[in-house]
């Protein structure tokens, strides 16, 4: 079974500065996808970022970035220039790849959460 | 704002009582996951319907259970209602039809036990 720790349960940051929120993970399968997921007060569950294992490159996307480091099963996100409305819970997840005869695909696995709050 | 809406967004039970939970998957999505989130923890995997049959489940005993129609939307029915099922419980849609396609979550419905 694959499990998903994040060690922090509390960050916080100066609006404009960058933070890294901590996720690690523990899988025996090669080949998997990992995301962060946003929750803010509202509830929604909102994806901020995507990283597919057999792909080296880090996955960014504006602001959002990822650092994927594979053989030590880490994979962090810096949130870079932080906004007021990043102040949000944050959620590491795994997912296995696709099964044969099935669908894995949207069986995903979280931590157990970051709340992440910015101060203006 | 996703596709995915989900139905009643709050309501309470009393202890006992059993519930359905609605799920409407987005445009084109033919498979549903269902997630327990208890407040201040990370949701919890219950089961999937994919081609409307139920495709793997999560550490939840059998009193929780699924239906999904021929359109895709899904219920999740609890019986026998206890205090700790009290959580947000959410609704995500995804299709094994386009490779890397993103999983969207409905804002969840807020279930309290009395």
């Amino acid at each position: 079974a694959q499990t998903v720790t994040q060690s922090q349960p509390e960050m916080s940051v100066q609006e404009a500065e960058t933070v890294t929120l901590s996720c690690t993970y523990d899988t025996s399968e090669n080949n998997y996808y990992l995301f962060w997921y946003k929750q803010p007060p509202s509830r929604q569950m909102i994806l901020v970022i995507r990283q597919e294992a057999y792909k080296q490159q880090n996955a960014t996307e504006n602001r959002f970035s990822v650092n994927f480091q594979k053989a030590a099963k880490s994979f962090s996100l810096k949130i870079s220039d932080s906004q007021l409305g990043d102040t949000a819970m944050y959620f590491c997840a795994f997912m296995k790849p696709s099964n044969a005869g099935g669908t894995s695909y949207g069986k995903l696995t979280f931590g157990q959460g970051t709340i992440l709050t910015v101060h203006p | 704002e996703t596709g995915v809406t989900q139905s009643p967004t709050h309501l309470i039970k009393t202890r006992g009582q059993q519930v359905t939970l609605r799920c409407s998957s987005q445009s084109g999505h033919n498979t549903v996951s269902w997630y327990q989130q208890a407040l201040g923890q990370g949701p919890q995997f219950i089961f999937q319907y994919y081609r409307e049959e139920e495709n793997g489940r999560g550490n939840f005993p059998p009193r929780f259970s699924g239906l999904q129609f021929p359109n895709y939307s899904s219920e999740l029915n609890v019986n026998a209602l206890e205090l700790d099922d009290s959580a947000l419980y959410l609704c995500a849609s995804s299709s094994d039809r386009i490779p890397g396609n993103t999983i969207y979550f409905g804002e969840g419905s807020w279930l309290t036990v009395v």
